[in-house]
């Protein structure tokens, strides 16, 4: 069973900074397979990234992912106060998905 | 509007059962694959199975094989959970979501991600 690690697992960061979450993998996974969600404090989750890069329809362009192998990470450039979320990474592997434990972003 | 509405959530005693749905509307619901994630108090996002859109397939995770049966009625557009022997700890808010499995653009190999999200049905197991 792979397992995902996802740090750090809190970051308070001011508007206009850059947040950078990683989502580490146990062993070596398809790029294809990784994907990122949202999950707002008391609301559905909301896909953001499939594929590992590939913006969800309608994800604004301040969101990126990228990575390769074990590590992948999702870029936050110039975060708002809307981005306050908790981030999940997840993993499609052999009929089997599995969620990171979340990085929750704070906007000050 | 694509939407799915959870429902069937509910207060169970530990070792009863129950079943969730999951309505489905404004999309072709028997050309998606289908699955159920559940988030208890406070924690992250588990997994718990999936149904392929032709229901020839289904999986489940395997901390809960045994206990869980996804089903689906394409004719009605409904995705199905049936939950037995339930403890305190499967207390949480369900979600049904559509599972895309889409081919990249050279066709070498598909994405899996969940697209779309219900709003979630709670079930609350306690004596």
């Amino acid at each position: 069973e792979i397992v995902l690690t996802q740090t750090p697992g809190t970051l308070s960061l001011s508007p206009g900074e850059r947040a950078t979450l990683s989502c580490r993998a146990s062993q070596s996974v398809a790029s294809n397979f990784l994907a990122w969600y949202q999950q707002k404090l008391g609301q559905t989750p909301r896909l953001l990234i499939y594929g590992a890069s590939i913006r969800a329809t309608d994800i604004l362009d301040r969101f990126s992912g990228s990575g390769s192998g074990t590590d992948f990470t999702l870029i936050i450039t110039r975060v708002e106060p809307e981005d306050s979320a908790v981030y999940y990474c997840q993993l499609y592997d052999r009929s089997q998905f599995t969620f990171g434990p979340g990085t929750t972003v704070e906007i000050k | 509007e694509v939407q799915l509405v959870e429902s069937g959530g509910d207060l169970v005693q530990p070792g009863g059962s129950l079943r969730l749905s999951c309505a489905a509307s404004g999309f072709t619901f028997s050309r998606y694959s289908m699955s159920w994630v559940r988030q208890a108090p406070g924690r992250g996002l588990e997994w718990l199975a999936s149904i392929k859109h032709d229901a020839s397939e289904e999986h489940y995770v395997d901390s809960l094989k045994g206990r869980l049966t996804i089903s689906r009625d394409n004719a009605k557009n409904y995705l199905f959970l049936q939950m037995s022997s339930l403890r305190v700890e499967d207390t949480a808010v369900y979600y049904c979501a559509t599972l895309r499995i889409s081919p990249a653009a050279d066709g070498y190999y598909y994405f899996y991600y969940m697209e779309v999200w219900g709003r979630g049905t709670t079930v609350t197991v306690s004596s």
